[in-house]
């Protein structure tokens, strides 16, 4: 089945550690997307590649990155994670020029724990 | 601005109808959608509205939206155990292929036996 798979589910970094978190996709979709979800907050966006032009949120701080070598694959990188950085990291991608409102679909979300 | 807000809670029993609310700010949205998220679980389309719709049923779900009042919503009918979840409404502007979703903090429903 087609898919948007992020791993890994769950990752534990100390403070000021860098960590990546890793997003593939099986739909062949030239838009991908991260968003952070706090806890009982809503999904905020953090930044979104359109094929490989890279478009950042005016509020994302710096300490936040990503990579798109491919079509299929995208990175987050947390440069230097603070304990503000703990959080649900999703994944999503739509298709650029769809019928419907170019509906995102959704991974099932990275949760990042900083000790 | 963008400003999407919902109540947080709703409870009711299996069998009944839920009916969950939502207010948006940005009268240039295009599309507006509900998502559902289980615990742990990525976020799951169940339906959107074109902005130029007031009404769409899709099997138990029925949406309502108007436009005057920027108000949204999405009736469950005979509400199951397994509606349990998060449910978020979004609302999204389009620009050249890419979509911003803006979600609102979402409504957590607790469907019980």
């Amino acid at each position: 089945d087609a898919m948007v798979i992020q791993n890994p589910r769950y990752q534990v970094t100390q403070f000021g550690k860098p960590v990546t978190l890793s997003c593939s996709q099986t739909l062949n979709h030239n838009v991908m997307y991260w968003y952070q979800q706090k806890s009982s907050q809503a999904p905020k966006l953090l930044f979104h590649y359109y094929d490989k032009d890279f478009n950042n949120e005016a509020d994302t701080p710096d300490n936040f990155q990503s990579r798109r070598p491919n079509t299929s694959f995208c990175f987050l990188d947390i440069r230097s994670p603070g304990l503000g950085d703990a959080a649900m990291y999703l994944c999503a991608t739509s298709f650029s020029g769809g019928r419907v409102g170019n509906e995102q679909f959704f991974g099932p979300g990275t949760r990042l724990t900083v000790l | 601005g963008e400003d999407v807000e919902q109540s947080l809670f709703l409870s009711v029993r299996e069998g009944d109808s839920s009916v969950i609310n939502c207010t948006y700010t940005d009268s240039s949205s295009t599309y507006l959608y509900w998502y559902k998220q289980e615990p742990g679980a990525g976020l799951q389309l169940l339906t959107y509205i074109f902005s130029n719709m007031d009404m769409k049923q899709d099997q138990r779900l029925t949406v309502l939206l108007n436009k005057k009042d920027k108000h949204l919503s999405l009736r469950i009918a005979d509400t199951q155990t397994g509606d349990s979840a998060i449910y978020f409404c979004a609302e999204s502007m389009m620009n050249t292929g890419f979509q911003k979703l803006v979600f609102g903090t979402g409504t957590r429903l607790l469907v019980s036996p």
